[in-house]
C-alpha cells in the first residue's frame, strides 16, 4: 500500500522568504506525484503534478518540485513566498501503472507574515 | 472554480440519520472521486467511478455507498451515521481513469 508522509505539519514565514516543503512516500512501483493547496475555506487546487519526464516540475504561482526517485522524495519549493501563499499544502501519490487512486499526506499548514 | 460542484454546502444532521450527498463532475469527465476530509484521518479515498462503473474502493464503510448516474453526476449516500461521520466530503472528477483530478468545494457535514 502506498503511504506519503509530510514531516512539516506547521510553517511560519516571513514574506519573501524561501519556502520548502518535504513529501516522502512509500510504494513499491512507478508513481504519479501531485501537489495540492487548500486556501483558507476553499477546495484543493492542483499546484503541480509529475508523471513522468524532467524531474523538476514546475506548478502555479511560482511552485516547483523535484523529484528524487533514489529518496522517495517530491518536496516543493517556493523562492520567495508572499502572504497570499498561506494556506495547507498537500502532498499526493498515485500508482503510475493503474488506478488513480490518490493517497494523501497529512497536509503541512503554511502561515507567511507581513 | 474547478468546474466540478458539490451540493448541498452544508448539512446538518442527527445520529442515525441518513443523507445523500451530490456531485457533478465537470464537462467531459467520465471519472468521479469522492473522498473524506476528517481531523483525525486526513484526507482518505473512499470510492471511484467511471462511465457509471465501480472502479476502486478505499476506506469506506459498509454503511457509506456511491452511485454514478447516466448523467455522470454522482452520489455518496451515508447512512445510520454517526457523531465521527462529521467531515469535509470531496468530489473530484478528471476524464478518464489515470488523470489528474480536480476537486469540488465540499459538503461538510455536522453530526449531531
Amino acid at each position: 500500500a502506498q503511504s506519503v508522509s509530510q514531516h512539516n505539519h506547521h510553517v511560519i514565514l516571513s514574506e519573501a522568504a524561501s519556502l520548502e516543503l518535504g513529501c516522502n512516500y512509500s510504494y513499491g512501483g512507478t508513481v504519479n506525484l501531485f501537489w495540492y493547496v487548500q486556501y483558507p475555506g476553499q477546495h484543493l487546487q492542483l499546484l503541480l503534478k509529475y508523471f513522468s519526464g524532467d524531474p523538476l516540475v514546475k506548478g502555479i504561482k511560482g511552485f516547483e518540485a523535484e523529484f528524487i526517485k533514489s529518496k522517495f522524495s517530491f518536496n516543493l519549493r517556493k523562492p520567495s513566498v508572499q502572504w497570499s501563499d498561506t494556506a495547507e499544502y498537500f502532498c499526493a501519490v498515485s500508482p503510475g501503472g493503474g488506478g488513480n487512486k490518490l493517497t494523501f499526506g497529512t497536509g503541512t499548514q503554511l502561515k507567511v507574515e507581513l | 472554480d474547478s468546474g466540478v460542484t458539490q451540493t448541498p454546502k452544508h448539512l446538518i444532521t442527527a445520529t442515525g440519520q441518513r443523507v445523500t450527498l451530490r456531485c457533478s463532475p465537470r464537462s467531459g469527465d467520465l471519472s468521479v472521486y469522492w473522498y473524506q476530509q476528517s481531523l483525525d484521518q486526513g484526507l482518505q479515498f473512499l470510492i471511484q467511478y467511471y462511465n457509471g462503473e465501480e472502479r476502486a474502493k478505499g476506506n469506506i464503510l459498509e454503511r457509506f455507498s456511491a452511485q454514478q448516474f447516466p448523467d455522470l453526476h454522482s452520489e455518496l449516500n451515508l447512512s445510520s451515521l454517526e457523531l465521527g461521520d462529521s467531515a469535509l466530503y470531496f468530489c473530484a472528477s478528471s476524464p478518464a481513469v489515470r488523470d489528474t483530478q480536480y476537486f469540488g468545494p465540499g459538503t461538510r457535514l455536522t453530526v449531531l
